[in-house]
């Protein structure tokens, strides 16, 4: 079974700085997608960035790029300068190429401070 | 704008009282899902449904049913709501798996509420 780790319940970024939050999986599968989404408090959950396992190139939306290393099964996203509104739960997800599940880490809350 | 809709918002019940939560989507997505989340957790699928196909989660209990009548519309029935079913459930959807899209769209929730 695939599983997700995020080993940071929480992290917290100083306003303009860069911060980087961990995501491990486990899989037997070759072919995969990965996903950083975000939930505000009280909020709707939003996909803020999305990995083909297949494209060795990481992905990038903007601020928020990743760091995706195949073989160690890691899958980073970092938030460069860093604002107000990037306050939230991060979730890290998985899903296998040829299935419709998908499968979440237990989260990040990242706190970011003025 | 295409999105996933669901209805009410907020939902108070009584213990044992059945109740149903819906969801509607504009993306004509194949695939529609329930969540549960509770607070600061992350989501737990209850099920799926590809089309018309439904797929149970191992350890969704059976007081939990769900219902798609045509692609838009899903809904998730609570058929003897107890405190430990409160929580926020999240619907979403997606396009079939494979190359088509693998990103799930989250409707904004429905917090319901045991009394």
């Amino acid at each position: 079974a695939q599983t997700v780790t995020q080993s940071q319940p929480e992290m917290s970024v100083q306003e303009a700085e860069t911060v980087t939050l961990s995501c491990t999986y486990d899989t037997s599968e070759s072919d995969y997608y990965l996903f950083w989404y975000k939930q505000p408090p009280s909020r709707q959950m939003i996909l803020v960035i999305r990995q083909e396992a297949y494209k060795q190139q990481n992905a990038t939306e903007n601020r928020f790029s990743v760091n995706f290393q195949k073989a160690a099964k890691s899958f980073s996203l970092k938030i460069s300068d860093s604002q107000l509104g990037d306050a939230a739960m991060y979730f890290c997800a998985y899903r296998a190429y040829n299935n419709n599940d998908m499968r979440f880490g237990a989260g990040t809350r990242l706190t970011v401070k003025p | 704008d295409a999105m996933v809709i669901q209805n009410p918002r907020y939902q108070v019940t009584q213990f044992g009282k059945p109740v149903t939560l819906s969801c509607s989507q504009t993306l004509n997505h194949n695939v529609m899902y329930w969540y549960q989340q509770k607070s600061s957790q992350a989501p737990k699928l209850l099920f799926h449904y590809y089309d018309k196909d439904f797929n149970n989660e191992a350890d969704t209990p059976d007081n939990f049913q769900s219902r798609r009548p045509n692609t838009s519309f899903c809904f998730l029935d609570i058929r003897s709501p107890g405190l430990g079913d409160a929580a926020m459930y999240l619907c979403a959807t997606s396009a079939r798996a494979g190359r088509d899209g693998a990103e799930q769209y989250f409707g904004p929730g429905t917090r319901l509420t045991v009394t």
